[in-house]
């Protein structure tokens, strides 16, 4: 068990520019959630997969923001036509019941 | 809308002080988890709390869940400076409870200076 892991670490893009991000989840963990974390604020939910199935998105991910989980085992969320307003730490986390493990998050800067 | 409100912000304490940290809502959760984050990391899972009334100690740390499950506290006793960093408490709305989708507080910044 490797835990949680995500790619990028960091990103620094300018505005307009798509970037994506990549969530390695602890393995056998059904279940992949997605939330944002601005500086002094708790994470904020934005999506969250079964398997492969993506059940639920926020009302916080605009159209330009999609995410896939193709297998059922990695996940991807990409940001199109970035904003300074996304500049946040992504952060991904996976259960298989009750307790969810975070990664490590990205942090994403739109200049 | 539900919330979960965290006092306080922000907390500077001496080394071997006490210090309680409380996470209120006017909801009711199926359990609530606490958090500690270092900065440029993820948060990393502390303890679950599950039913209430229930009391949970992690060595220096208890955490305990309120009798009506809409309340949670965290007490440090004899803070060292490795206890430096941001905890968080998350709930578990009841609604939400087949999604897993957590419900996090602001966060408390706690600083403990030797």
């Amino acid at each position: 068990d490797t835990g949680v892991s995500q790619d990028p670490r960091h990103k620094i893009t300018k505005r307009g520019q798509n970037v994506t991000f990549r969530c390695d989840p602890i393995s056998e963990h059904n279940r992949l959630y997605w939330y944002r974390q601005t500086l002094g604020q708790g994470p904020e939910f934005l999506t969250y997969f079964q398997n492969e199935a993506q059940l639920e998105k926020s009302r916080l991910l605009s159209d330009r923001f999609s995410a896939e989980r193709p297998k059922g085992s990695f996940s991807t969320l990409e940001i199109q036509r970035t904003e300074q307003g996304d500049s946040a730490m992504y952060l991904c986390a996976s259960t298989r019941g009750l307790e969810q493990y975070f990664g490590p998050g990205t942090r994403l800067t739109v200049t | 809308t539900q919330l979960l409100e965290q006092s306080p912000q922000f907390l500077s304490i001496q080394e071997g002080e006490n210090l309680t940290v409380y996470c209120n809502s006017s909801s009711v959760f199926s359990s609530l988890q606490w958090y500690r984050q270092e900065p440029g990391e993820g948060p990393v899972l502390l303890v679950t709390v599950v039913t209430g009334g229930e009391v949970k100690k992690l060595k220096r740390l208890t955490f305990q869940f309120g009798d009506a499950r809409k309340d949670s506290s965290l007490h440090i006793t004899a803070a060292q400076p490795g206890d430096t960093g941001l905890y968080l408490c998350a709930g578990l709305p009841i609604s939400s409870s087949n999604t897993g989708k957590l419900i996090f507080g602001q966060g408390t910044t706690l600083q403990v200076k030797p």
